[in-house]
């Protein structure tokens, strides 16, 4: 398996533009999460879905952002409209579940890294 | 939420093992211990877990006090690329996610 796949790797735009990061899960695991990475407050999980659902998305941080699902091999985190201050990271893994020990461990992509002028 | 407790930063010669420390005095006992390491510009990268017993893979070795209120990530024959910051993961919020703290710096000295 080619591993957690992201794109794009770079984004830079301009204030008030639409932005729309891709994810694609490994094959086989059944849930998906969105992270955010900055200096300033290190890796913070934004959302995470079970089986294509979104079952927590308290850290998304305001209606700017959205998350979709609509299948298995397939996720989209969108920003609308973009500000500075969403410059970061943003990461995306995958695993086949929450139980513990093996099936719990996260395989992350190599992330976004998004610049908002 | 509980964080684990890591020193920020460690340094550590090429070639000699390399023992990163976590406290997590307070974890429940049926949580698991995770290590993830994320070099430069990279994604985190899983290295170990464990529950109670000490744990081997070909990464690293994974040493956990038998209270489970400390452990130790070992890597064995440390080499230029293992620098990168080392996170150890052993508690969750209360939406059962786990949390991340600052981890450790290594860096690996030639």
């Amino acid at each position: 398996d080619a591993g957690v796949i992201q794109s794009p790797r770079h984004e830079v735009t301009e204030m008030g533009q639409e932005v729309t990061l891709r994810c694609k899960p490994i094959s086989g695991h059944d849930y998906l999460f969105w992270y955010r990475q900055t200096m300033m407050r290190g890796l913070e999980l934004l959302i995470y879905f079970n089986n294509n659902v979104p079952i927590d998305d308290s850290g998304m941080p305001e209606d700017r952002f959205s998350a979709k699902m609509p299948n298995a091999s397939f996720s989209t985190l969108k920003i609308q409209p973009s500000e500075p201050r969403d410059s970061a990271v943003y990461f995306c893994a995958s695993s086949l579940g929450l139980a513990g020990g093996v099936g719990e461990t996260q395989y992350f992509g190599p992330g976004t890294r998004l610049l908002v002028l | 939420d509980a964080k684990t407790t890591q020193p920020p930063s460690m340094d550590c010669a090429e070639g000699r093992a390399a023992n990163l420390p976590c406290n997590h005095s307070t974890i429940s006992g049926n949580e698991y211990v995770y290590w993830y390491r994320q070099i430069h510009s990279q994604g985190p990268q899983y290295i170990i877990h464990g529950l109670k017993n000490n744990e081997t893979n070909e990464m690293a070795s994974l040493i956990i006090t038998e209270d489970r209120k400390s452990s130790t990530l070992i890597l064995p024959h440390a080499t230029l690329r293992d620098t990168a910051v080392y996170y150890c993961i052993a508690y969750r919020d209360s939406n059962y996610q786990l949390i991340w703290g600052a981890g450790t710096k290594l860096i690996i000295k030639p």
